[in-house]
């Protein structure tokens, strides 16, 4: 049983630079999930799918980022001219249809802005 | 906005010492679920209550969801190195059921051998 991957696992990137990361989820699950992790804090969510409609957008996510879930399968996250606020750990996670209370997070991708 | 307050923030313990985490909001959720995570890694789910008054056991870990649905805590018994991490609470709020999560700010547990 493999669980939720994500890439690449680390990003070092230039201000302004855009940026796509990956996430491939549970197969059976239907829901997948974007969450931002900063230092000292707990994930904060950014957006979520339902299949390949994304079906709700935290205020958190301006207008430079994008995520796509084209055949509801796996999910991009993109981050046009990176800020160094950007900095921060990109959580993927997915859940199953009948318990999509159970969210199961993947290891995360670390990006740091120069 | 529904808020999540985990108390302590931090927490060093001896091997073999009991602790208990506690997780608390104004707001009532549908479900609440209990997350351990390490450096560099991605939340781990240990275990979800969705009953008002629910207990797990999860080993060493017991998880109980309060009776109105706006608390919950975790204890662990005879803590081992193995237990050190940052342990986060999340709950699913009812008017957005199944979508996004609420998280907690997490306790930072070190258990020293």
């Amino acid at each position: 049983d493999t669980g939720v991957s994500q890439n690449p696992r680390h990003k070092i990137t230039k201000r302004g630079q855009n940026v796509t990361f990956r996430c491939d989820p549970i197969s059976e699950h239907n829901r997948l999930y974007w969450y931002r992790q900063t230092l000292g804090q707990g994930p904060e969510f950014l957006t979520y799918f339902q299949n390949e409609a994304q079906l709700e957008k935290s205020r958190l996510l301006s207008d430079r980022f994008s995520a796509e879930r084209p055949k509801g399968s796996f999910s991009t996250l993109e981050i046009q001219r990176t800020e160094q606020g950007d900095s921060a750990m990109y959580l993927c996670a997915s859940s199953p249809r009948d318990r999509s209370y159970e969210q199961y997070f993947g290891p995360g991708t670390r990006l740091t802005v120069t | 906005t529904q808020l999540l307050e985990q108390s302590p923030q931090f927490l060093s313990i001896q091997e073999g010492e009991n602790l208990t985490v506690y997780c608390n909001s104004s707001s009532v959720f549908s479900s609440l679920q209990w997350y351990r995570q390490e450096p560099g890694e991605g939340p781990v789910l240990l275990v979800t209550v969705v009953t008002g008054g629910e207990v797990k056991k999860l080993k060493r870990l017991t998880f109980q969801f309060g009776d109105a649905r706006k608390d919950s805590s975790l204890h662990i018994t005879a803590a081992q190195p193995g237990d050190t991490g940052l342990y986060l609470c999340a709950g699913d709020p009812p008017e957005t059921s199944g979508s996004r999560l609420t998280f907690g700010e997490g306790t930072q547990l070190t258990v020293n051998p």
